[in-house]
């Protein structure tokens, strides 16, 4: 079946990166893009990005745009996100979501990244 | 990119009818018919409840359906039950493989 596993939670400071990972099973790869949605405590979802799980194509929402990265590594079928320059206000959940046609059917179980100094 | 408008919370009896709107731009609702709903439990990641707009995948009830018109869609929830009780997110496609969401609505079933 569709699995989407994501790497653990994480404690960073303000002003250090974060990368988190999707390792995929259950399907073809290379034949998805993936999509990284985010949501701050008590608050809603908010997309950060998209990536081509075939050729690593990405695009970013304009408010993350220079600050997050998103890549592949079709050997190991996992997708990755990193953010730099951590604020507080970065705290949030994490999910990656498979992209299919033009809604995200499958997500991981999500990432807690908590910044604080 | 700003957020789609939903209403914060909605509320019903089991056995009723609700409907969530979802408002956003030209841009976005109103220029293609590829709005998607989500459903979020508390502590859990969402869960596709429509896609296209109105269709509805396997494993979503057939309560559960969708329409729109111009730069609104709508969720409509059939025959409350409880479990039905969630936030609901609605997103957008937006063109450029990029994508926004609604600010969510929160059910609450009495």
């Amino acid at each position: 079946q569709v699995q989407l596993v994501q790497s653990g939670g994480e404690v960073k400071k303000p002003g250090a990166s974060v990368k988190v990972s999707c390792t995929s099973s259950g399907f073809s790869f290379t034949s998805y893009g993936f999509n990284w949605v985010r949501q701050a405590p008590g608050q809603g979802l908010e997309w950060m990005g998209w990536v081509n799980g075939d050729n690593g194509n990405t695009n970013y929402a304009p408010r993350f745009q220079g600050r997050v990265f998103m890549s592949t590594d079709k050997s190991t079928s996992t997708v990755y996100m990193g953010l730099r320059s951590l604020r507080s206000d970065d705290t949030a959940i994490y999910y990656c979501a498979r992209k299919s046609g033009y809604d995200f059917d499958h997500w991981g179980q999500g990432t807690l990244v908590t910044v604080s100094s | 990119q700003s957020a789609l408008t939903q209403p914060a919370s909605v509320s019903g009896s089991p056995g009723q009818s609700i409907t969530i709107s979802c408002t956003g731009t030209s841009s976005d609702v109103g220029g293609w018919n590829l709005v998607s709903w989500y459903q979020q439990h508390p502590g859990k990641a969402p869960k596709l409840m429509i896609y296209e707009s109105n269709k509805r995948p396997s494993g979503a009830p057939n309560r559960f359906s969708g329409s729109k018109s111009g730069s609104t869609a709508s969720l409509t929830i059939s025959g409350l039950q409880a479990e039905d009780e969630a936030d609901y997110y609605c997103c957008s496609y937006a063109g450029g493989n990029s994508w926004v969401f609604g600010g969510g609505t929160k059910l609450t079933v009495l």
